[in-house]
């Protein structure tokens, strides 16, 4: 049973490269996260999709955009990276918190340095 | 707006206690609490809905007063595998009606032999 599964692991771009990141799960969730993870400030949610066909800004959703492709996937696009976008992004999903009792489940990560 | 986590760090013995608690300027909905290795995804722990309940399984506990919009957890008995960065996680629904986790900055938990 995999979960969440994200790719690539680590990836290393220049300033104004473009890249997507892949998020999939295998446990029928409905909503799917994006966060991204910097020292000392926890975890930030940049996008998320509560259902298929549904996506929505987080608190820092700026240099972002993102794709609900189907059920299982959800990508994150950065068009035009810069260094402040240098950080670990994890990707989660849920069951939708109909009642708030719905816990995530989190990818490893993947570690992006741009230069 | 983040949760507040209180103490930013904390280094323990084996076998002793701990509290770390989480308050929110918000109305809450629920809190989650979830341990982070190093390296390594958030893990869950667990969730407590309003209504002032208490959870908790093994020596690890957690309590959310709603009223006060605070939740603390609870770590007795401390043990090496405890080790990590503990998040908690605020829900509220926003003004749009859509319901958002809000996660605090962490509190990194050492336990020494």
């Amino acid at each position: 049973n995999a979960g969440v599964t994200q790719t690539p692991k680590f990836q290393v771009l220049k300033t104004g490269q473009s890249m997507t990141l892949q998020c999939a799960q295998d446990m029928n969730h409905n909503s799917m996260y994006w966060y991204r993870q910097d020292p000392g400030m926890g975890l930030r949610l940049i996008y998320y999709s509560a259902s298929e066909g549904t996506t929505d800004k987080g608190e820092v959703p700026n240099g972002y955009n993102v794709s609900r492709l189907n059920k299982r996937e959800f990508s994150l696009r950065l068009e035009s990276a810069a260094p402040s976008q240098t950080s670990v992004y994890f990707c989660a999903s849920s069951e939708p918190p109909g009642t708030g009792d719905q816990p995530q489940h989190f990818g490893d990560g993947t570690r992006l340095s741009i230069l | 707006q983040q949760p507040v986590q209180s103490p930013q760090a904390v280094i323990l013995r084996e076998g002793e206690d701990a509290v770390i608690n989480c308050s929110s300027s918000k109305a809450l909905y629920s809190v989650h609490w979830y341990r982070q290795k190093h390296g390594e995804a958030p893990v869950f722990l667990m969730i407590l809905l309003k209504g002032g309940e208490q959870k908790g399984h093994d020596k690890i506990s957690a309590s959310f007063n709603e009223k006060k919009q605070q939740s603390s957890l609870y770590l007795t008995a401390s043990q090496l595998s405890y080790s990590g960065t503990y998040f908690c996680g605020t829900g509220a629904y926003s003004g749009a009606g859509s319901y958002q986790l809000t996660f605090g900055k962490g509190t990194k938990l050492s336990v020494i032999p």
